[in-house]
């Protein structure tokens, strides 16, 4: 079945460091991907997609390039702010609307003044 | 705002006793996911309606059951509820199929004591 792998946290940052969080996937087909962050006490939000091979997805300074050859979809951010601490979750969806999506177990970031 | 309301916000509950989550997904969507995140197994999908049919079936406990109304409000009914179905519990709607991002309320947070 359809698996989603990312690094898990914490992940502590200084300020204005670089980010990368890696995210691989196995799936049949060809799925979209999805970065989601859930900020403390909320739900998870959208944070952004790729639909299909080599497609770039980007929000808010977050930048995700979806790699076939791969199978990864990694987060990045070229300077962190403290405010973008929040639980990170890939995610895939194999289509047809049927089980929603599948997610990886989040990745806690922490960035630090 | 996503546009997915959830309701009640907190519920404490004993153990043996049965809850009602409520759930009103966006505006003109027809499916609704439910998931529940714990700390030790992540983000799991649960059970899926669309147009008040169910249409997938995830990790729920036989314990479990919900249903999705006419006006495409869903509610998630858990009984002789246990210690460790304290969790937080989302739902999440989606408009169209597996391309389309899920969009996620702010979850009810289970505590069964």
């Amino acid at each position: 079945g359809d698996s989603v792998t990312q690094m898990e946290g914490p992940v502590t940052l200084s300020e204005e460091a670089f980010l990368t969080i890696n995210c691989t996937y196995t799936a049949t087909g060809y799925p979209s991907l999805f970065w989601y962050v859930q900020y403390p006490g909320e739900g998870l939000q959208l944070l952004l997609k790729a639909t299909k091979a080599d497609d770039k997805g980007s929000n808010k300074g977050f930048e995700a390039t979806y790699r076939k050859e791969t199978t990864s979809f990694h987060l990045e951010k070229g300077s962190v702010q403290v405010s973008d601490s929040a639980v990170y979750f890939c995610a895939l969806s194999s289509g047809g609307g049927a089980d929603g999506l599948t997610f990886g177990k989040g990745t806690h970031l922490i960035i630090q003044p | 705002d996503s546009g997915v309301t959830q309701t009640p916000k907190h519920l404490i509950t004993a153990t043996g006793q049965r809850v009602t989550l409520r759930c009103s997904p966006r505006s003109g969507d027809l499916s609704v996911y439910w998931y529940q995140q714990s700390l030790d197994q992540g983000l799991q999908f649960l059970i899926q309606y669309y147009n008040g049919e169910e249409r997938a079936k995830g990790n729920i406990l036989e314990r479990f059951s919900a249903q999705q109304f006419p006006d495409l409000h869903s509610e998630l009914n858990l009984s002789s509820l246990e210690l460790g179905d304290s969790a937080l519990y989302f739902c999440a709607s989606r408009s169209g199929t597996g391309n389309s991002p899920l969009h996620f309320g702010n979850g009810t947070r289970l505590t069964v004591t």
